[in-house]
């Protein structure tokens, strides 16, 4: 079983719309959920990150973590074009640091 | 600019060359890790060192081999390579704390034919 899931989409959608981006994970230790964005030919970068269960919200974004059910998301409200990416997810932190990233969902936001 | 800086961007090899895949950062983090990504795989851990002196094998370490030189500096070897091998190699640091995530390079691409 691998350690994280993640649909790999691609998901398209109309600018302006909410997008909701989804991931589960296996292993219950984990305490940390970052959710990273990567362009098209460049390294992921840091999105957001949560400790533990519950919501953070960064402008348009926010991140949802339900520990009880292993299941993370990031939404995006207003889509712009500019936030077509690859976004990653990756719970983790519980072993020095470590991260273990999903596959990622390619992201398509039409003008 | 502060980051993490790779070299090369891009490489091709035939089977059984080798060749050294330069890391360095200047964010003095005490952790640095060698990822692989592949289309449907994700990014997949290859070695990473907690700090300068220590090496530990991450998912996929066969076929590989690091050296942490410096805190800056992290390097991956591949002794020969092989067609499997032909991915998007990133570098990423991280200081202590989890919290921080890691801060990634922007990638060695790398063919082997």
């Amino acid at each position: 079983q691998k350690e994280v899931e993640q649909d790999p989409g691609p998901l398209s959608v109309p600018e302006g719309a909410i997008v909701s981006l989804n991931c589960t994970y296996s292993n219950s230790a984990f305490q940390y959920f970052m959710w990273y964005r990567q362009y098209s030919r460049k390294g992921p970068e840091l999105l957001m990150y949560t400790y533990s269960s519950g919501n953070k919200e960064d402008g348009r974004f926010t991140a949802q973590v339900d520990k009880s059910s292993k299941y993370i998301s990031l939404f995006i409200r207003d889509s712009q074009p500019s936030d077509s990416a690859t976004y990653l997810c990756a719970p983790g932190g519980n072993n020095f640091n470590k991260f273990y990233f999903g596959s990622g969902t390619k992201l398509n936001v039409k003008p | 600019n502060a980051g993490v800086t790779q070299t090369p961007k891009f490489q091709v090899l035939k089977t059984g060359q080798s060749m050294t895949l330069q890391c360095a950062q200047d964010m003095n983090h005490n952790s640095m890790y060698w990822y692989r990504q592949d289309p449907g795989m994700g990014l997949r851990l290859i070695y990473y060192s907690a700090s300068e002196g220590t090496t530990d094998k991450g998912e996929v370490p066969n076929g590989y081999n690091v050296s942490r030189l410096n805190k800056r500096e992290f390097s991956l070897r591949l002794e020969s390579a092989a067609p499997s091998q032909t991915s998007v190699y990133f570098c990423a640091s991280n200081p202590d704390g989890a919290n921080y995530g890691y801060t990634f390079g922007s990638g060695t691409r790398l063919t082997v034919v």
